[in-house]
């Protein structure tokens, strides 16, 4: 089975804080997705990730960063956390052969106050 | 802009019977559709998935229907039962022009009675 992990599954930070939330999987996938889920508005994609130091920005990048130096662990980065960005997070992983299949993590309930 | 539209927040149903999920897309180039479920406290785990190159694809109590001219999708899951109880999620690729990124609805919560 495809195990993806997150760092935290809760999370309390200040704002202007230096967030890194930490996902890595185990199944040798090339794709890896970041995820913001909020009520009423579904899950919207931040950024993305095809290859090892390949990055694509998604639809809502702004605030974010994200680092992908080894093939399982993909990083999303708040520069300077705000309480906009209080959120669920989710990371997602797929491999080239079922793209469209997309493993998730539990998600991290990040909190900004 | 919301491309991919779940009009129903909340669904409720007896077990046994059908449900019915809906789900209407805006985009052309859209050619790859799932549903996802997701529980409270986890992430959403997939569930199906149709190419538009088909109208119809069933597994098991689910079987989800693909109408390319009205842009719309639906997901049945027949019987129901209580532990389907969860959130589902409508998703859509553009495939390779969009980096095979999903796009998905707000989700609608179903909810089975016994």
């Amino acid at each position: 089975d495809v195990k993806v992990t997150q760092s935290s599954r809760y999370l309390v930070k200040r704002t202007g804080e230096k967030v890194f939330l930490e996902c890595v999987q185990d199944m040798d996938h090339e794709n890896m997705f970041w995820y913001r889920q909020d009520p009423g508005l579904g899950l919207r994609l931040i950024y993305f990730s095809y290859d090892v130091k390949m990055k694509e920005k998604g639809d809502i990048p702004e605030g974010y960063s994200v680092s992908r130096e080894k093939k399982e662990r993909f990083s999303l980065i708040l520069e300077s956390a705000s309480t906009n960005q209080t959120s669920m997070y989710l990371c997602a992983s797929a491999g080239t052969g079922r793209i469209y299949e997309q493993y998730f993590g539990p998600g991290t309930r990040l909190t900004v106050t | 802009d919301q491309q991919v539209k779940q009009n129903s927040p909340s669904l409720s149903v007896q077990e046994g019977r059908i449900s019915i999920l809906n789900c209407d897309y805006t985009n052309s180039m859209f050619d790859y559709f799932l549903w996802y479920k997701k529980y409270p406290a986890e992430g959403p785990t997939f569930l199906i998935s149709i190419s538009s190159i088909k109208d119809k694809n069933e597994d098991g109590r689910f079987t989800v229907f693909l109408n390319k001219s009205a842009k719309h999708l639906s997901l049945h899951i027949v019987p129901s039962q209580p532990g389907d109880s969860a959130v589902y999620f409508c998703a859509a690729s553009a495939g390779g022009n969009s980096g095979y990124a999903l796009n998905f609805g707000k989700g609608t919560s179903l909810l089975v009675t016994p």
